[in-house]
């Protein structure tokens, strides 16, 4: 079956705009999560997606703000980018929340802030 | 604070030998580890979990043990393949949901 997909794969933006990234989880799947990968920093949470509802948060900003759909999708939103935005974000899926659960990973949207 | 710590940055094989990778934690609350690895330019891919109540879990040349009392654990990768030459992340989670925690990460180069 198809794997977690995130669109767009690559993007530059400028200081001040704002971005939305988007992620298909694996059909079945309705924990949705996403991560920031930069390399000083490693892999950081942002927060996870549950039946829509926002079941946990990381320590990130205001800016950094998500949702999700009633297919599971999800979306997340970055505004008022900054140039430490820069980075690779992951969307995760799995089945349910929880303990236990396997996380399946998208490839990534490489985000670059000029 | 690292709750998740992975010492050592990098990690240098010679093929068909066996590949360490070690990972020590600090929150006595996570339940359940995983080892993620990563290719440049892709997300990470999942390799193999264990939870807490485990202490060695196997999947082909992949072992992981866990060491509860000493907040450690280990990936062994035996043979190491070139194929496995990755970062390698520890991750461990908690009972509070998905919120889990990465390390840094461990580059393995695996010689030919």
């Amino acid at each position: 079956k198809a794997g977690v997909t995130q669109t767009p794969r690559y993007l530059i933006k400028t200081r001040g705009q704002q971005v939305t990234l988007s992620c298909s989880p694996i059909s079945g799947h309705r924990s949705v999560s996403w991560y920031q990968q930069t390399p000083g920093q490693g892999l950081q949470f942002l927060f996870e997606y549950f039946s829509e509802t926002q079941r946990n948060k990381g320590n990130f900003p205001g800016r950094f703000s998500g949702r999700q759909f009633s297919n599971s999708r999800s979306e997340m939103n970055v505004s008022t980018l900054e140039l430490g935005d820069s980075a690779l974000y992951l969307c995760a899926s799995s089945l349910w929340t929880g303990v236990g659960n396997t996380i399946y990973f998208g490839e990534g949207s490489w985000l670059t802030v000029v | 604070d690292q709750q998740v710590k992975q010492n050592s940055p990098s990690l240098s094989v010679q093929e068909g030998r066996i590949s360490i990778l070690n990972c020590d934690y600090t929150n006595s609350m996570f339940d359940y580890f995983l080892w993620y690895k990563k290719y440049p330019a892709e997300g990470p891919t999942f390799l193999i979990s264990i939870s807490s109540i485990k202490d060695k879990n196997e999947d082909g040349r992949f072992t992981v043990f866990l060491n509860k009392s000493a907040k450690h654990l280990s990936l062994h990768i035996v043979p190491s393949q070139p194929g496995d030459s990755a970062v390698y992340f520890c991750a461990a989670m908690g009972n509070y949901g998905q919120n889990f925690v990465f390390g840094p990460g461990t580059r393995l180069s695996v010689l030919p």
